[in-house]
């Protein structure tokens, strides 16, 4: 089966850079998707198609993508920034959906 | 505004059966792909199933082919999830998410709060 893998946790202190990792064999086939996902909260959509920024998402989120690995960064994290990460993507066939395993991001 | 409301979840046996249903409002519901998504608690996310606008194209999760189905009423702009022969490892929240597109790709924009169904004898 398809996997997307994900660091299980970044740690980052506030004001600092983070960048969250996601890695398969078809993401240069297909695009990626991240959500952040807050305890008890259902997920929203911070980036779509690598790169795009949702309208209402702050600048300091960001998209990238470098052959077989996608990466979320975060610019001058703040406290609120604290939550999980999921990467999300397609097969090759662009048939079915996967997620990662999630990146708990720990703000210090 | 998007609003996806979820609805049905509850406790039920293993081997027995619940019905999920969505209801959505502030856009055109046939325009969108619609998907199920569920988290085991505790547990990352785990995609489920699709459907077309149409209802003529729908894909599952290997993890519940052949006793999950997905459908639609768009007259009622609600979306469904029928489950059957459910087992323990089942127990998750199930969200309701919309699909936004750009040409040939879709992805989740929307989601609902999410009901939870619990697998327990």
């Amino acid at each position: 089966s398809y996997e997307l893998t994900q660091p299980p946790s970044v740690s980052v202190s506030p004001g600092q850079t983070a960048r969250i990792t996601c890695s398969a064999d078809a993401l240069p086939k297909q695009y990626a998707y991240w959500y952040q996902q807050k305890p008890g909260q259902a997920p929203v959509l911070v980036i779509y198609k690598d790169s795009e920024r949702p309208s209402g998402i702050p600048e300091r989120f960001s998209g990238s993508s470098s052959g077989t690995t996608v990466t979320l960064t975060i610019s001058g994290v703040q406290a609120e920034d604290e939550a999980d990460y999921y990467c999300q993507s397609a097969d090759s066939s662009a048939t079915y959906r996967v997620f990662g395993g999630g990146t708990k991001l720990t703000v210090l | 505004q998007v609003r996806l409301v979820e609805s049905g979840g509850g406790w039920v046996k293993p081997g027995g059966s619940l019905r999920l249903s969505c209801a959505a409002s502030g856009f055109t519901f046939s325009d969108h792909y619609m998907s199920w998504i569920r988290q085991a608690p505790g547990k990352g996310l785990e995609w489920v199933s699709y459907i077309s606008g149409s209802g003529g194209t729908i894909y599952y999760a290997d993890s519940v082919k052949g006793r999950f189905t997905i459908s639609r009423d768009n007259a009622k702009n609600s979306l469904y999830l029928q489950m059957n022969s459910l087992r323990a490892e089942d127990t998750a929240m199930y969200y309701c998410a919309r699909e936004a597109y750009s040409g040939n790709y879709r992805w989740t924009d929307y989601w609902g709060q999410g009901t939870l169904v619990t697998v327990s004898s």
